[in-house]
């Protein structure tokens, strides 16, 4: 069966500090990784998406992650926090792309 | 970029009775649709895959005939709680598949059973 962890139910950070949250998966196969992010009352929205070729992923809003297959990691970075950054973080995986696995989200809090 | 809604957002009703809550992919047509649940503070738990035109395939622990699912169109899918509880009031969250792998989520539907 497959799993996500993701480390630290709760981060905070100051304004313009590095963002890390971090996930790990437990796969026999490298999987599809995800990572949404969501805001209060909201649904989710995805930030970035690993399926095949370059490991390290951009997405949207400053927000990078880097598939480790030896670590069976896909932590996500941002070098520069924004109050606006401040939400529900959800790492995901993925096994053939047709059922989804989810972490239990890390909440970021962003300091003025 | 692709857009999932839900209606309603929010409903309240009283224990007993059974609420609908519709999905639509407004802009892209889903075969495949998830139903989430999701407690505050915590992750989604899938509930059930909808495949259109066929019958939905539901995780383990998750009551068929009171969570009903209904894909009948490439655009909509339906959950219904039937004879819902307070036990039951949650925020559940449909997603609709794109292009293999890519989940577009709707917006969510608070539901509250008093």
């Amino acid at each position: 069966a497959q799993s996500v962890t993701q480390l630290g139910s709760h981060v905070s950070v100051s304004e313009g500090a590095l963002v890390l949250l971090r996930c790990n998966y437990s796969s026999s196969v490298p999987p599809y990784l995800f990572w949404y992010v969501q805001y209060p009352n909201q649904g989710l929205q995805l930030l970035l998406k690993y399926t095949t070729g370059a490991t390290l992923v951009k997405g949207i809003n400053g927000f990078e992650a880097e598939f480790k297959k030896s670590e069976t990691s896909f932590h996500l970075t941002k070098p520069s926090a924004h109050m606006s950054d401040a939400a529900e973080y959800f790492c995901a995986v993925s096994p053939t792309g047709n059922q989804f696995y989810f972490g239990t989200g890390t909440s970021l809090t962003v300091i003025p | 970029g692709a857009v999932v809604s839900q209606h309603p957002s929010w409903v309240i009703c009283k224990s007993g009775t059974s609420v609908k809550i519709e999905c639509r992919s407004l802009d892209f047509q889903a075969t495949t649709m998830f139903w989430y649940r999701q407690f505050p503070k915590q992750s989604l738990m899938l509930m059930a895959t909808s495949n259109e035109g066929s019958k939905a395939t539901y995780e383990q622990g998750v009551e068929k005939d009171k969570f009903l699912i209904n894909h009948a169109s490439l655009t909509l899918s339906t959950l219904t709680v039937t004879s819902a509880h307070p036990e039951d009031s949650s925020f559940y969250i449909c997603s609709a598949l794109l292009q293999g792998n890519e989940q577009y989520f709707g917006p969510g539907t608070r539901l509250t059973v008093t």
